[in-house]
């Protein structure tokens, strides 16, 4: 089974800083996606960035960036220019790209919950 | 283009009773996933429907069911609650074809249910 871990129950960033948020998986497949979703406290689930684990350059949306090490299993989360819109929950999630049936689920880690300060 | 909506948005029942959960996907999408999101958790699993079938479940109990509609619509029935269940219950939308999860999945805002 696919398991997504976040170390970083918690972190903090200066605004305008730049902050990285860890995950690492663990899974026997070879074609997957992964994703990072933001959870502010209004609950809804908003998709930050999405990578495709055949491609080898790193996904980029905006301030948003990740470090995709394919062999390391790790999926990191850079947030430049940090503003105080990105204080929420941080969600790591994997989903397999092929599937029969079932197993199409995300699968998330237990978030991390990022605090920007002014 | 519409989003994906749930009601309602808070819902209080007591131990033994049943619920019913709604979702109405994002235009264009074919497929709904709903996830139990406990108190200061990630969101787990539960069920995923695709063309009105359930197409796979997570670890919960048969006491968890679905439907998905011809409109793509769907709802979560929870029957014989628990005080476990009292959770933040997600709905996701996404448009898939057979064998490949290519599309990302859009969240609704959710439905906190509280079991007492």
């Amino acid at each position: 089974a696919q398991t997504v871990t976040q170390s970083q129950p918690e972190m903090s960033v200066q605004e305008a800083e730049t902050v990285t948020l860890s995950c690492t998986y663990d899974t026997s497949e070879s074609d997957y996606y992964l994703f990072w979703y933001k959870q502010p406290p209004s609950r809804q689930m908003i998709l930050v960035i999405r990578q495709e684990a055949y491609k080898q350059q790193n996904a980029t949306e905006n301030r948003f960036s990740v470090n995709f090490q394919k062999a390391a299993k790790s999926f990191s989360l850079k947030i430049s220019d940090s503003q105080l819109g990105d204080a929420a929950m941080y969600f790591c999630a994997y989903r397999l790209f092929y599937s029969s049936g079932s197993a199409r689920q995300l699968t998330f880690g237990s978030g991390t919950q990022l605090t920007v300060l002014p | 283009e519409t989003g994906v909506t749930q009601s309602p948005t808070h819902l209080i029942k007591t131990r033994g009773q049943q619920v019913t959960l709604r979702c109405s996907s994002q235009s264009g999408h074919n497929t709904v996933s709903w996830y139990q999101q406990a108190l200061g958790q990630g969101p787990q699993f539960i069920f995923q429907y695709y063309r009105e079938e359930e197409n796979g479940r997570g670890n919960f109990p048969p006491r968890f069911s679905g439907l998905q509609f011809p409109n793509y619509s769907s709802e979560l029935n929870v029957n014989a609650l628990e005080l476990d269940d009292s959770a933040l219950y997600l709905c996701a939308s996404s448009l898939e074809t057979s064998g490949s999860a290519r599309e990302t999945q859009y969240f609704g805002p959710g439905t906190r249910l509280l079991v007492l």
